[in-house]
């Protein structure tokens, strides 16, 4: 059965604690990406992986850090910096394309601040 | 700052009416063009792709792009209260890049 899976649902951060988002893809994709949606507001890209053991920083970077150490998968780190982290957060994955590349979405994982 | 406007909405039709979803964007380089459908604390599922100027339909869904206009307009036809939803416009490809910008989304509320 293909497809993104994002582990947990929802995921709840104390002050001061790292917590970390799973991702993982069995599509055989190249290219793996985090967002952050805000209500009101649309997807913003946080970091973006187009191989293994390399990424790169998308428009919201700081407070965050990821590692690409297997295709499969792209854990996200929501570090203690990150002082407004309460969002809903998408992990994509897409095969390189050219033009016709397309983002599939994973289900999501809720964080919120206790 | 390159941007992807849509009407935030709610936009409302009738079951069986024609729903029209709008979006501009502001690169001309933009060359990749899709819509998602977001439903309520879900993930955003794709709907449609479009690359050249013109309709592409798929189903009850037709996707129009003007290039020219830097316009991008989805159609959903003989719309069911399922498709109650927010739709979220994305655009790529842009100077060789991959990154998609996205919009606001529009919410749209079918009414039985």
């Amino acid at each position: 059965d293909g497809g993104i899976t994002q582990s947990p649902k929802y995921l709840f951060r104390k002050e001061g604690q790292n917590v970390t988002l799973s991702c993982e893809q069995n599509l055989n994709h190249d290219a793996m990406y985090w967002y952050r949606q805000d209500p009101g507001q649309g997807l913003r890209l946080i970091y973006y992986s187009q191989i293994v053991n390399d990424f790169q920083k998308g428009d919201i970077a700081e407070g965050y850090s990821v590692s690409r150490e297997k295709k499969e998968s792209f854990p996200l780190t929501v570090t203690s910096a990150q002082k407004n982290p309460t969002a809903f957060y998408l992990c994509a994955s897409s095969i390189e394309r050219g033009i016709q590349e397309t983002q599939y979405f994973g289900p999501g994982t809720r964080l919120l601040v206790l | 700052q390159k941007e992807v406007e849509q009407n935030s909405g709610p936009l409302s039709v009738p079951e069986g009416a024609i729903a029209s979803l709008n979006c501009t964007y502001s690169d001309r380089g933009s060359q990749s063009f899709f819509w998602y459908r977001q439903y309520s604390g879900k993930s955003p599922e794709l709907i449609m792709s479009i690359y050249s100027n013109g309709d592409k339909e798929d189903g009850r869904f037709t996707a129009q792009l003007n290039k020219a206009s830097q316009y991008v307009s989805l159609l959903i036809r003989d719309s069911q209260p399922s498709d109650s939803a927010t739709y979220l416009c994305a655009v790529s490809g842009s100077s060789g890049t991959y990154k998609y910008i996205f919009g606001t989304g529009t919410r749209l509320k079918v009414l039985a």
